[in-house]
């Protein structure tokens, strides 16, 4: 089982700083890479797909990066909608797993 | 507009047994593959398992191996899991999610059915 792991657990930040969240495969995944955004009492919403690429709809100041192990997501100027919990996924192998995710607290 | 609608959830005994529906609409459903992802009360997602669009291959977490099964009817665009020897780890709001077509990544949610597992 490929295990991600997410770093910080939780960040402290302001609206209109830029953000940047860390996640770690314990093995190659390539580019096969998500990123979600759930907020509370919401389900999650695809943000990235392929590492790099944003889903429909998904503003421009969020941009993935990265390949292979180390992977990164980052808001460039934090809106007040985005304070949520970020999670990463591989789709890389079976089972699918997901880091422990990243709290975006004011 | 892409809807996945979950339902089957409740309060069940421990060594019971409960199956979760999931109705989509508003995409080519036998298209795409779907699957289940769970999230315990506070905790983060765990996927759980997935199937094929075609049903002819399944795949399942270590954690609910031989005691879930995920099937698909296609005629009536649902989703099922049918969960057995349920355990109180198994407590958890179950997200039925539509696999986009690269394979792996969920681009729609439902909004969850919650199963609790207690006596």
């Amino acid at each position: 089982e490929i295990v991600m792991t997410q770093s910080p657990a939780t960040l402290s930040v302001s609206p209109g700083e830029r953000v940047t969240l860390s996640c770690r495969a314990s093995q190659s995944v390539s580019s096969n890479l998500a990123w979600y955004q759930q907020k509370p009492g919401q389900a999650p919403r695809l943000l990235i797909y392929d590492a790099s690429d944003r889903a429909t709809g998904i503003p421009a100041r969020f941009s993935g990066s990265g390949s292979g192990t180390d992977f990164t997501l980052t808001i460039s100027s934090l809106e007040p909608e985005d304070f949520a919990v970020y999670y990463c996924q591989q789709r890389s192998n079976w089972p699918r797993t997901f880091g422990q995710g990243t709290k975006l607290e004011i | 507009e892409v809807q996945l609608l979950e339902s089957g959830g409740g309060l069940v005994q421990p060594g019971g047994s409960l199956r979760l529906s999931c109705v989509a609409s508003g995409f080519n459903y036998g298209g795409y593959a779907m699957a289940w992802v769970r999230q315990a009360p506070g905790k983060g997602l765990e996927w759980v398992s997935s199937i094929s669009m075609s049903a002819d291959a399944t795949y399942y977490s270590d954690s609910v191996k031989g005691r879930f099964t995920i099937s698909r009817d296609n005629s009536k665009t649902t989703v099922y899991l049918q969960m057995s020897s349920l355990r109180a780890e198994d407590t958890a709001l179950y997200y039925c999610a539509k696999t986009s077509g690269r394979g792996g990544d969920f681009d729609y949610w439902g909004q969850g059915t919650l199963v609790t597992v207690s006596s």
